[in-house]
């Protein structure tokens, strides 16, 4: 398809374990940005790349959280030793470039439970 | 610092009213833009409209229309004669020229339009 894409849709994981969730940007676009959405926190930055590089991850809430994008395109969020805090919807997002005037166009996010 | 904040948490009202859904932001940038976004209940997020800081005319597309004021740091957005295919959840959002990739939303307004 022509829009960001994201999988997996919804993920139920236990307390404690690792989980990653990925992350396909429009074709063409330079930069990839991550967003958590929750009820007590609204939508929070978390990491954003332009290309392969990650300028600001100023947003990843502590070290159990991890994000790498190789290739330019594709970008896995990872999240260690899950705990139920975590519980969200993890948003992903692609511009042309990471450039103030650029559009950040949204996937369908993945809904990440922790038991 | 950075801040969007969108007063109202909750509107309803009945098809074919008008509707403004508030945004007051601040930042210290010079260069700026701010961001309209609706999240249907399907849950992805849409872009609707961008505007920097340097253009303060007014948008309108269809029924659509947006009001800038840089005076009072508003970016309010107003729907004219509402539908129910309206319902959603609207989100304003900034992106400062000096703050890197990330927008800063504010907390959302949830529009219930009824027939």
């Amino acid at each position: 398809g022509a829009g960001v894409s994201q999988s997996p849709s919804n993920k139920v994981t236990e307390k404690g374990k690792d989980v990653e969730l990925r992350c396909d940007p429009i074709s063409g676009h330079t930069a990839l940005y991550w967003y958590r959405q929750s009820l007590g926190q609204g939508l929070e930055f978390l990491i954003y790349f332009q290309g392969n590089s990650a300028p600001d991850k100023s947003g990843l809430p502590s070290d159990r959280f991890s994000a790498e994008r190789t290739g330019g395109s594709v970008s896995t969020l990872t999240i260690q030793r899950t705990q139920q805090e975590d519980s969200a919807v993890y948003l992903c997002a692609s511009s042309f470039i990471a450039g103030v005037a650029d559009t950040q166009y949204f996937g369908p996010g993945t809904r990440l439970t922790v038991l | 610092a950075q801040k969007v904040t969108q007063a109202q948490t909750e509107i309803s009202v009945v098809e074919k009213e008008d509707v403004t859904l508030d945004c007051v932001y601040e930042t210290r940038d010079t260069t700026y833009y701010l961001f309209w976004y609706k999240q249907p209940p399907s849950g992805e997020l849409v872009f609707l409209i961008r505007r920097n800081s340097f253009d303060e005319q007014n948008e309108i597309s269809g029924r659509y229309s947006w009001n800038f004021q840089k005076s009072t740091s508003s970016f309010n957005f107003t729907i004219t004669a509402s539908q129910v295919v309206d319902s959603a959840v609207y989100f304003c959002a900034l992106r400062g020229g000096n703050q890197g990739g990330k927008l800063i939303f504010g907390q959302g307004t949830e529009l219930s339009v009824k027939p």
